[in-house]
């Protein structure tokens, strides 16, 4: 099975930085997602790791350790939108993805 | 327009009833995917098709059905509906070998009564 762990909630300021953290166990390992959902609305990705080191992308930048089976995202800059439920999702094989259940942030002004 | 379309986007129905959720994409892929999101569980794979005769269960399909009707459209069935498949239901698609990303739908929240 997979077994893919982060954090329930997490609560930060207009402006601060806030990582969120997944660490993932599976049969196999093809890449780590990390996706954005707000409330109600389809999951969009955020980016994309299967090599070990730090994807930056804007404000927001993905690590992974393969090794250690974890991964960061990193959001800086922290705006009201960022509000909404971060998903990592570890790709076992070629043709599927395996979720976490999601880590909710709140940008408080 | 969407790439990725649901319909209904919301269901109410009552327990026993047979109910159909309708996915079409113009995004030209292969594979397709049905997942259920529940409060806490996150989302979980409930079938998955990588062309028209090709069909595979997920971790949850017991109590669902599919039909890949073509390339473009993916429908999930339930045959006889429950209280405990009221959930946030999105289809996804990506391309073939090599493609990483997957693309959903904007969803299809079903009330099971």
């Amino acid at each position: 099975g997979q077994n893919i762990d982060q954090p329930t909630e997490m609560t930060a300021t207009e402006g601060a930085i806030v990582q969120i953290n997944c660490t993932y166990q599976t049969s196999g390992f093809n890449g780590l997602f990390w996706y954005q959902q707000h409330a109600g609305e389809a999951p969009t990705f955020l980016s994309y790791n299967v090599l070990d080191g730090l994807e930056e992308k804007g404000r927001f930048s993905s690590f992974l350790s393969r090794s250690k089976g974890y991964s960061y995202l990193l959001l800086k800059e922290l705006q009201m939108k960022d509000s909404a439920s971060y998903l990592c999702a570890v790709k076992p094989s070629d043709y599927k993805l395996s979720f976490g259940a999601g880590t909710t942030v709140t940008v408080r002004a | 327009d969407a790439d990725v379309t649901q319909t209904p986007r919301n269901r109410i129905t009552k327990t026993g009833k047979r109910i159909m959720l309708e996915c079409s994409q113009t995004k030209g892929h292969d594979r397709m995917y049905w997942y259920r999101q529940d409060p806490g569980l996150g989302l979980r794979l409930i079938y998955y098709s990588f062309d028209v005769k090709d069909i595979n269960k997920g971790e949850i399909s017991d109590g669902y059905s599919v039909s890949r009707q073509a390339q473009a459209k993916f429908s999930l069935s339930l045959e006889s509906a429950i209280p405990n498949q009221t959930a946030l239901y999105f289809c996804a698609t990506s391309g073939g070998v090599g493609s990483y990303e997957q693309y959903f739908g904007p969803g299809t929240r079903l009330t099971v009564t």
